[in-house]
């Protein structure tokens, strides 16, 4: 049972253009979300978060949108740049006993066309 | 990579051989972890540690052990290595744990067990 979920394994988009990349979760005790970014060869690193209690952060190109009706975010980079080539991975956090459970999709390949 | 050193880098092991990961970490954070990466999979928690000599089980645990007697350091067993866990293995650190600590990664050890 996958819990957070991108299905777009790719995606392609012109530079300059606006990237959204798509996560949808299944969880209803999720209650902060993550996206990390990352290249071939290195390891994941922390791009943007949004709480549960927000529908929108942003952070210089990127925004994080949250939608908790549809149990939906979505990630909006613009305008994308030829370095923002990478895959992207959604996360999400629930509270555990100890530790925050978090809780990462499969992924997916964002490839900026010149 | 904040500090996080993964080793070795790479390496090719036979079926039913041990073998021992390590990941060292300057930044004194108290919460590390180990992930597998795999295609089709993102990113799944193996075990994970609070501090010295306190660990436990992630989503995907069988096959593999954790020890950690030192703050800076976190070593992955795999007792008798199958080729079901050729994988990239990152690891990761949180100074606090919890939504609002975000994971650090290192760049990986790419494990092919044969």
């Amino acid at each position: 049972d996958q819990q957070v979920k991108q299905n777009s394994p790719s995606l392609s988009v012109q530079e300059g253009r606006i990237s959204i990349l798509n996560c949808d979760y299944t969880n209803s005790m999720f209650d902060y979300f993550l996206w990390y970014k990352k290249y071939p060869a290195e390891g994941p690193t922390f791009l943007i978060s949004i709480s549960s209690i927000k529908d929108k952060n942003e952070d210089g190109r990127f925004t994080v949108f949250l939608n908790k009706s549809a149990k939906h975010l979505s990630l909006h980079i613009v305008p994308s740049q030829p370095g923002d080539s990478a895959v992207y991975f959604c996360a999400a956090s629930a509270p555990g006993e100890r530790d925050d459970k978090i809780i990462f999709g499969k992924g997916t390949r964002l490839h900026i066309l010149p | 990579d904040a500090g996080i050193t993964q080793s070795p880098r790479h390496k090719v092991t036979e079926t039913g051989t041990p073998v021992t990961l390590r990941c060292h970490q300057t930044e004194n954070h108290r919460y590390m972890y180990w992930y597998r990466q795999d295609p089709g999979h993102g990113l799944r928690l193996i075990h994970y540690s609070y501090g010295v000599k306190d660990t436990d089980k992630g989503e995907v645990s069988d096959g593999y052990s954790v020890s950690r007697s030192k703050t800076e350091d976190f070593l992955l067993t795999l007792e008798s290595a199958t080729s079901s866990q050729t994988s990239v293995y990152f690891c990761a650190i949180s100074r606090q744990g919890g939504k609002n600590s975000p994971l650090h990664f290192g760049n990986g050890t790419r494990l092919t067990v044969t």
